[in-house]
């Protein structure tokens, strides 16, 4: 089983501050990871596929990027609505896996 | 609208059952793959399993193998998941999800139906 790492485990920003998220895979998922975000009460919706691709309807603030273990989700610009806990997932291998999570708090 | 709506989750004793139910509405649901993923109290993303578009291959996770099964009736629009046997650890918010296009990410959740095992 891949397992994914996400870190940190919180982050603490301001509005308008740049987010950086790290999601490490424990071999080798070529790009096939992708980025959610999920609000309290919320169901999880998907930002970033196949590592850079955003979603439909996915504003262009946010973006992904890396390959083979090590991945990011870069967040520009923070808005109040960014708020909220990002978990990565891979799909390189069954089982697919989620990462534990990045809570993404208010400074 | 596109969406899912899950339905059949309640309060269950250990070692029960319970049958999970996702509507789909407002696409082509038989050519769409789907999966449940799950998510316990204050925790993480879990996936639990997935099915074809057909049907014809079925997947899951480790934690539920051999005792949930995941089915689909096109004809209904409808997935299930028959859930035997059920433990403390499976309490959840059990979602539905879509698979986008012909890749194992997930595009479209329903909002989840909570499932309690507990005496």
């Amino acid at each position: 089983e891949i397992v994914l790492t996400q870190s940190p485990a919180t982050l603490s920003l301001s509005p308008g501050e740049g987010a950086t998220l790290s999601c490490r895979a424990s071999q080798n998922i070529n790009s096939y990871l992708a980025w959610y975000q999920q609000k309290p009460g919320q169901a999880p919706r998907l930002l970033i596929y196949d590592a850079s691709n955003r979603a439909t309807g996915i504003p262009d603030r946010f973006s992904g990027s890396g390959s083979g273990t090590d991945f990011t989700l870069t967040i520009r610009s923070l808005e109040p609505e960014d708020f909220a806990v990002y978990y990565c997932q891979q799909r390189k291998s069954w089982p697919i896996t989620f990462g534990r999570g990045t809570r993404l708090e208010i400074k | 609208e596109v969406q899912l709506v899950e339905s059949g989750g309640g309060l269950v004793q250990p070692g029960g059952a319970l049958r999970l139910s996702c509507a789909a509405s407002a696409f082509t649901f038989s050519s769409n793959a789907m999966s449940w993923v799950r998510q316990a109290p204050g925790k993480g993303l879990e996936w639990v399993s997935a099915i074809s578009e057909s049907g014809d291959s079925t997947f899951y996770a480790d934690s539920v193998k051999g005792r949930f099964t995941i089915s689909r009736d096109n004809s209904k629009n409808t997935l299930y998941l028959q859930m035997n046997s059920l433990r403390a650890d499976d309490t959840a918010v059990y979602y539905c999800a879509k698979r986008l296009m012909a890749i194992w990410y997930f595009d479209l959740w329903g909002r989840g139906t909570l499932v309690t095992v507990s005496s």
